[in-house]
Parts: C-alpha cells; sequence; structure tokens
C-alpha cells in the first residue's frame, strides 16, 4: 500500500484514540479526497468520513476526521465496546485513481 | 434503499478470464461513478477499479491494469468488470461501491453490496 497506518491501536472504554494514515504530497497531501471506513469482521465496510473530516448522515459525532501535511487522522472519541472493529483510510493517488490504507485493528480493553 | 448486487464470480484456473456483473436498484444509477473494490481472505482492502458516470472516466489499480476492464451499462443499470488473465493473487471478495458526489469519480465509497468471491486456482 501507498498509505501506512499503525497495525493495531487500543484503549479503555471512554477514552479517545487515533489512528494515523501516512501518505506523500502525491497522495494524502494533495488533496482533500481522505475518507475512512469502518469494517466488522464478515461485513462489508461502512464509510465513517469523507472530504477528511466530514461525516455521513447516521454516522455518530465520536467519530471525527483531520489532516495535517500528508498525514490524515481518524479520532474516535468516549471508546465504545462497539468500536471494536477494522478501520482503513482511503485517499487520492491521481486524477481516477484511489488508494485504501492497509487497515488498523482497534481493540477496546 | 440502496441495493447492488453482485454476481459472476467463481472458481477458475490461472490465466482464465471471469466477467463479474452489479446490479444496482433504489438510485439513479446513470447518476453516480461506480467501483471495484476487493478483499483478499484475512486481508485488507485494494481499490481495483472506477469509472464516472458517463464512462468517461476510467481508472485502474497498477496491479490490474492492462487485464482488467471497468464498464457500465446505465440503460440497464449495471456495473461490469472483465477479467483477464487471471492470477492466484486475484482471489478475493469483489464489492461493487457506490460512489458519493456528482458523477465524477471522487473515490467515496458510500454504499457496498455483500460481493462476489473469485477464486483463482
Amino acid at each position: 500500500s501507498a498509505l501506512t497506518q499503525p497495525a493495531s491501536v487500543s484503549g479503555s472504554p471512554g477514552q479517545s484514540i487515533t489512528i494515523s494514515c501516512t501518505g506523500t504530497t502525491s497522495d494524502v497531501g494533495a488533496s482533500k479526497y481522505v475518507s475512512w471506513y469502518q469494517q466488522y469482521p464478515g461485513q462489508a465496510p461502512e464509510l465513517i468520513i469523507y472530504d477528511v473530516n466530514t461525516r455521513p448522515s447516521g454516522v455518530s459525532s465520536r467519530f471525527s476526521g483531520s489532516k495535517s501535511a500528508n498525514t490524515a487522522s481518524l479520532t474516535i472519541s468516549g471508546l465504545r465496546a462497539e468500536d471494536e472493529a477494522d478501520y482503513f483510510c482511503s485517499s487520492y493517488t491521481g486524477s481516477d485513481t484511489r488508494v485504501f490504507g492497509p487497515g488498523t485493528k482497534v481493540t477496546v480493553l | 434503499e440502496v441495493q447492488l448486487v453482485e454476481s459472476g464470480g467463481g472458481l477458475v484456473q490461472p490465466g482464465r478470464s471471469l466477467r463479474l456483473s452489479c446490479a444496482a436498484s433504489g438510485f439513479t444509477f446513470g447518476d453516480y461513478a461506480m467501483h471495484w473494490v476487493r478483499q483478499a481472505p484475512g486481508k485488507g482492502l485494494e481499490w481495483v477499479s472506477g469509472i464516472s458516470w458517463d464512462s468517461g472516466a476510467r481508472g485502474y489499480a497498477d496491479s490490474v491494469k492492462g487485464r482488467f476492464t471497468i464498464s457500465r451499462d446505465n440503460g440497464k443499470a449495471s456495473l461490469f468488470l472483465e477479467m483477464n488473465s487471471l492470477r492466484v493473487g486475484d482471489t478475493a471478495l469483489y464489492y461493487c461501491v457506490k460512489d458519493m458526489g456528482d458523477g465524477q469519480i471522487m473515490g467515496y465509497f458510500r454504499h457496498w453490496g455483500q460481493g462476489a468471491r473469485v477464486i483463482v486456482s
């Protein structure tokens, strides 16, 4: 993958955690087209953040996104057991191409 | 309700071809870009290909460029992926995905099908 994410992140209920997604000036740093996805085992992914920091309707406000230079971040506030899942970032890599990060497994302790 | 139903998956030998289809309903298909995203067993997501609303723009991952072709039929609300010269590494669950926005390729994967399983062996 052209993007890097930590393989795993963990936290206790109620805490906040942040997942990073690091790319280059050719992808994450090049545009607003950064998005994040949550995936539970055996299920299709769900879009939780797009345009770097916008939540689709129905997505909890506990999820927030940001970007600084070539690194995008997803923050989950007030961690809950139901947040235990895999999280993937995605970015523009060229006018008609996209790429996913390798994914981060979130564990709620 | 948006529905995306993939078909055409199966077991195929290396070097052979397969064509995936995706039947869309619940939205105006011709208004949106569409994508194929795959996931190998136990692995992460891999964007495979995307196509704009009018087929004017198409993009491919380097791993499939020259072997796979994406197309659509707006009149039949259908998306296709023609896969040639298949490799063992193409084994995955292939998702049909609807983009957000104005019909151009934005890469915001809003709605997903349940996937079509392709096994190359």
